[in-house]
């Protein structure tokens, strides 16, 4: 399966800024997805993150609070926008190749203070 | 829409066997999947099952699956310390589906 490496591991910001998260696959893939995982829950879908044209949300998350960003076929950010203490979770970056199963980066531990 | 439900702890003692359950809605899942997350770390794929399937055996790990059910167990033989973490099961109702549906994942702990 492709290695997925995320930066930064974890942060601690300021509310009010932004932080940009990159997640870097050692391979091409079809897919790439970008995680929530709040604390003690679990995980839910942020985006689709579609090569070259606009990813694709989910209910509840608006491109003006986390535009993501995937220019080929082995890199992704996601940025959180404007950030708040309810925006304190584990950011993951997940991978898919075909109709394999996907694969999880380690995620990136965001808190805000 | 899909709805995915496991209970949240189990304890159990080092050596013996655990079982994690897991309980769906969707009866058009197509694959089934387990995943584990170690404290601090992201999302590790265990293994996962086709839905024709009912059963799958990994070296410690059986998953059994009953689609009448819509229920998903996960067995780990000999429980180790370092199988201690959070169990997710999820699914995805079409192949090639874009997202996965996450139980609410199951805390394991063993006790030494």
């Amino acid at each position: 399966s492709a290695v997925i490496s995320q930066k930064p591991s974890r942060d601690i910001c300021q509310r009010g800024t932004s932080l940009t998260i990159q997640c870097q696959v050692d391979s091409q893939v079809t897919m790439m997805f970008w995680y929530r995982q709040q604390p003690g829950q679990s995980l839910t879908l942020i985006a689709t993150a579609n090569q070259g044209s606009e990813a694709t949300y989910e209910s509840g998350f608006v491109i003006d609070k986390f535009p993501i960003s995937r220019p080929n076929l082995t890199f992704s950010t996601l940025t959180v926008s404007n950030m708040s203490p309810e925006d304190s979770s584990i950011y993951l970056c997940s991978t898919r190749q075909g109709n394999q199963p996907q694969h999880f980066g380690d995620g990136t531990r965001l808190s805000i203070l | 829409g899909e709805d995915v439900e496991q209970s949240l702890f189990l304890s159990v003692r080092e050596g013996d066997s655990s079982v994690i359950n897991c309980t769906y809605t969707d009866s058009s899942s197509t694959y089934l999947y387990w995943y584990k997350q170690e404290p601090g770390a992201g999302l590790q794929l265990l293994t996962y099952i086709f839905s024709n399937m009912d059963m799958k055996q990994d070296q410690r790990l059986t998953v059994l699956l009953n689609k009448k059910d819509k229920h998903l167990s996960l067995r780990i033989a000999d429980t180790q310390t370092g199988d201690s973490a959070i169990y997710f099961c999820a699914e995805s109702v079409q192949t090639g589906a874009n997202n996965l549906f996450f139980g609410t994942g199951t805390r394991l702990t063993v006790i030494p």
